[in-house]
């Protein structure tokens, strides 16, 4: 399987705890992106890498979570002291940029997570 | 502030007629625009994409068209197949953020054999 993979599929934990994720996309693909998606809505960028450089974040991603990407490949997004309004759906896709001007970004299945 | 917008959260289609999708955003800066589909437990898939240099870009039984002036866009599928029942979200880039999608709220399609 080629496709961009995520780990966990489903995170069950207690208010208060910390979790991590992992994205790993598809291997060509330079830009990686992290996205939250909650029932009803569609997916809500939180941030972008291009290569092992974090070039974007949206004001949703708050101090409590963090996101890397070392040498460039995958990458993990951690939430400390999870909140109950954290359950969502956290979604990564890759891409190579400026191909017919613009990129098309390849999602991931998810990681379904829900805060007790 | 809902910069891209579904407001049809549902649709309803008969197998074989036309299914048209419609989507409208309000940021002037947005230049590029995909259509993504969504099936329970997986993840987005790409169906197709237009740049705002054009109007209209087809692939198979997928179109989309784009109106500048009105900031609309719409995905037509023709003919619409039960496999096509899925989640539909539009999605919208530009200005100085290249690698940000900002997508709509869905819309649920069904067509019925």
């Amino acid at each position: 399987d080629t496709g961009v993979s995520q780990d966990p599929r489903h995170k069950i934990t207690k208010r208060g705890q910390n979790v991590t994720f992992r994205c790993d996309p598809i291997s060509e693909h330079n830009r990686l992106y992290w996205y939250r998606q909650t029932l009803g809505q569609g997916p809500e960028f939180l941030t972008y890498f291009q290569n092992e450089a974090q070039l974007e974040k949206s004001r949703l991603l708050s101090d409590r979570f963090s996101a890397e990407r070392p040498k460039g490949s995958f990458s993990t997004l951690e939430i400390q002291r999870t909140e109950q309004g954290d359950s969502a759906m956290y979604l990564c896709a890759s891409s190579v940029p400026w191909r017919e001007g613009r990129d098309e970004q390849f999602f991931g299945p998810g990681t379904r997570l829900t805060v007790l | 502030d809902q910069q891209v917008k579904q407001n049809s959260p549902s649709l309803s289609v008969q197998e074989g007629r036309i299914s048209i999708l419609n989507c409208d955003y309000t940021n002037s800066m947005f230049d590029y625009f995909l259509w993504y589909k969504k099936y329970p437990a997986e993840g987005p898939t790409f169906l197709i994409s237009i740049s705002s240099i054009k109007d209209k870009n087809e692939d198979g039984r997928f179109t989309v068209f784009l109106n500048k002036s009105a900031k609309h866009l719409s995905l037509h599928i023709v003919p619409s197949q039960p496999g096509d029942s899925a989640v539909y979200f539009c999605a919208a880039a530009g200005g100085t953020s290249y690698g940000k999608l900002t997508f709509g709220q869905g819309t649920i399609l069904t067509v019925h054999p």
